[in-house]
This record gives C-alpha cells, sequence and structure tokens, in this order.
C-alpha cells in the first residue's frame, strides 16, 4: 500500500534554532516529493519539488534532502523564525491505473517557533 | 494575481440540504481537483478534472459530484451532505496532471464545512 508517513507528529522549537522534519515513503513507482507548507487555515504551499534524480534542493532557509534508495526524505529549517510555525506536509506522486501520477499526502508535521 | 478563488470561506448547513462549493482559477490551468482534509489524516482526493468536461473519482468520492463546464471553474457539488462530510476542503490547480516533471499544484484558501 502506497503511503507516506511523517514524524514527528508535533515539534516545538526555540526562534533561531534549527529543526529537521522527516518523511518515509513506501510508494511505488516513485515520481517525485513535494514538501508544502501549511499554515493554519490555509491551503498548502510549495516549497520544494524533488526528482528521482535529486538529493537535495534549497529554498532560502529551508533544504529538502531525498534518498531515493531507503526512501527517506527530510526537511531542514536553518535559524527558525515565528513565521515558520505551520504544518509542513510531504508529498509524493506516484503513477495511478488511470494511466495519470497522483499525489499520496503525509498527515503533515505542526511546527511551533517560540519567542 | 495568480491564484486559486473557493467560496465560501465557512459553510454551515445541515443535513440533506443541496449545496455547492466554487473554485475557480486565473492561471488558465488543465488540471484541477478536489480534496478533503480531516485531522489524522493526510489531504485525499476526492475528484479531479483533467479539462473541460473531462472528471474522474479520486480516491473519495461518494456523497460528492463536480462539474467542468469551463476551463477556470470546477465547483464541488454535495447533493445530500451528511455529518461525515464534515472537512475542510481544498481545491487545487495546475497546469498538468502530477507528473514526473516540476508540475506546482496551486491550493485554494479552503473550505470548512460543517454539516449538522
Amino acid at each position: 500500500k502506497n503511503q507516506v508517513e511523517q514524524s514527528p507528529q508535533s515539534l516545538i522549537i526555540l526562534e533561531g534554532k534549527n529543526c529537521t522534519l522527516q518523511c518515509n515513503y513506501t510508494v511505488s513507482p516513485f515520481s517525485n516529493l513535494r514538501w508544502y507548507k501549511q499554515d493554519t487555515g490555509r491551503g498548502p504551499v510549495s516549497l520544494t519539488i524533488m526528482t528521482f534524480s535529486e538529493n537535495t534542493k534549497s529554498n532560502g532557509r529551508y533544504t529538502a534532502t531525498l534518498d531515493a534508495d531507503t526512501k527517506q526524505s527530510s526537511l531542514h529549517i536553518t535559524a527558525s523564525q515565528l513565521s515558520d510555525s505551520a504544518s509542513y506536509i510531504c508529498v509524493v506522486s506516484s503513477f495511478a491505473t488511470s494511466g495519470t501520477y497522483k499525489y499520496i499526502f503525509g498527515t503533515g508535521t505542526r511546527l511551533k517557533v517560540l519567542a | 494575481e495568480a491564484q486559486v478563488t473557493q467560496n465560501p470561506r465557512y459553510l454551515i448547513t445541515v443535513t440533506g440540504k443541496k449545496l455547492t462549493v466554487t473554485c475557480s482559477q486565473n492561471m488558465n490551468h488543465e488540471y484541477m481537483s478536489w480534496y478533503r482534509q480531516d485531522p489524522g489524516l493526510g489531504l485525499r482526493q476526492i475528484y479531479y478534472s483533467m479539462n473541460v468536461e473531462v472528471t474522474d473519482k479520486g480516491d473519495v468520492p461518494e456523497g460528492y459530484k463536480v462539474s467542468r463546464k469551463e476551463k477556470r471553474n470546477f465547483p464541488l457539488i454535495l447533493e445530500s451532505p451528511s455529518p461525515n462530510q464534515t472537512s475542510l476542503y481544498f481545491c487545487a490547480s495546475s497546469f498538468n496532471p502530477p507528473t514526473g516533471r516540476d508540475t506546482e499544484a496551486f491550493f485554494g484558501q479552503g473550505t470548512r464545512l460543517t454539516v449538522v
């Protein structure tokens, strides 16, 4: 069964600290992996997209890594800010029986940054 | 400004009363989809549309209908809402279906629906 699991479920850190969020997937065949940021009550916004051949990608203070062999990804946030408080969702794209690719969403990690 | 617009943002309704949640995008995207988000569960796809007049079921289509008469609009219809359809709903659009290349999906702001 195609699944995307994220850990931890929630995380509290102090402003200025770094943190790393984990994503493990059992999706086959794999197409690409995305990290989204979702502020409370708002729609998800894309942070990074990585294909099979990419093992790291950065977007400002956000750096995503991908290990396609172990089927793991991480999102590292550097020098956290209060505005980083949000849910972070890992999304894996796979091939559906209808002939198109589909998204498989993780349940997200809820990050709270404290002043 | 490129965006996906959903309306309403919040809705409380009673069981059995038909309702429609509208979704509109201004990016000329061909692929549009609806998701529901429930606590402890990832977003689950309800329906998607590859283009005008082309729609198909996602993972949880029961109790929902959609239509795609125009490229920019993709309304979600609940003919007879039930309490188990209480959820947070998101509409999303992209140029292409999720493919191996970079195809970013843009999400609307969400519609919080409560069915009592």
